[in-house]
């Protein structure tokens, strides 16, 4: 069936490096994709989102690169600082007739270590 | 400017009852979506209203409900609560309906005894 995934369940970040969290999707289809940030004990934040017609969208110390070819999303994060640590998710939206599907992916823990 | 605000912050219940729970979106914000958070399943759609109407429904069954008031505040309902219904349910309030930057609340965790 339809499912977005992630490769890692848990990544460990140098403070400082740069991070790349991976996710992969499977229907081609999908016309949105959206990055999530939830910390411990709080609802998802909002990071970056991209539509399927681009390949790269740029925001705030994060970039967001889609390859369709190989139906990848990923999100990268430059010079990872502590407070970036938390579970990051992917999500993927499917728009039919003006209705939206959104399958999330399951998510990756962030781990910076000082 | 308040964040989304859900109540209740936690909540137990007993297999077979029912359970309401209320979000306030972002004042402005017209369109509201209930996602439910479990362990094993991670973040699942439940449903959108904009403007007091459903607009988009996820696959769950017709236990969970929701609706929308004309001040946007939303609620949701599950009737005849299982064990597997426990979960953390979350709001989340935009400015449009559809995929948009959503602002979600902390949630509501429900747990069925």
């Amino acid at each position: 069936g339809e499912s977005v995934g992630l490769h890692l369940p848990t990544l460990s970040v140098q403070e400082g490096d740069n991070s790349i969290i991976n996710c992969a999707y499977s229907n081609s289809a999908s016309d949105y994709f959206i990055w999530y940030k939830q910390e411990s004990g709080k609802g998802p934040q909002f990071i970056i989102d991209i539509r399927s017609n681009m390949d790269k969208r740029q925001g705030q110390r994060v970039t967001v690169l889609l390859n369709k070819t190989v139906k990848h999303l990923s999100l990268q994060i430059a010079a990872t600082q502590p407070g970036d640590s938390a579970v990051y998710f992917c999500a993927e939206i499917l728009i039919t007739s003006g209705t939206y599907k959104y399958i999330f992916g399951t998510g990756t823990r962030l781990k910076v270590l000082a | 400017k308040a964040g989304v605000t859900q109540t209740p912050r936690y909540l137990i219940k007993t297999r077979g009852q029912q359970v309401t729970l209320s979000c306030s979106p972002i004042s402005g914000h017209r369109s509201v979506s209930w996602y439910q958070q479990t362990p094993g399943q991670g973040l699942q759609f439940l449903f959108e209203y904009f403007s007091e109407t459903q607009r988009n429904k996820g696959n769950f069954p017709g236990r969970f409900s929701g609706r929308q008031f004309s001040n946007s505040r939303s609620e949701m309902n599950v009737s005849t609560l299982e064990l597997g219904d426990s979960a953390l349910y979350l709001c989340a309030s935009s400015l449009d309906r559809g995929p948009s930057e959503a602002f979600f609340g902390q949630g509501t965790r429900l747990t069925v005894v």
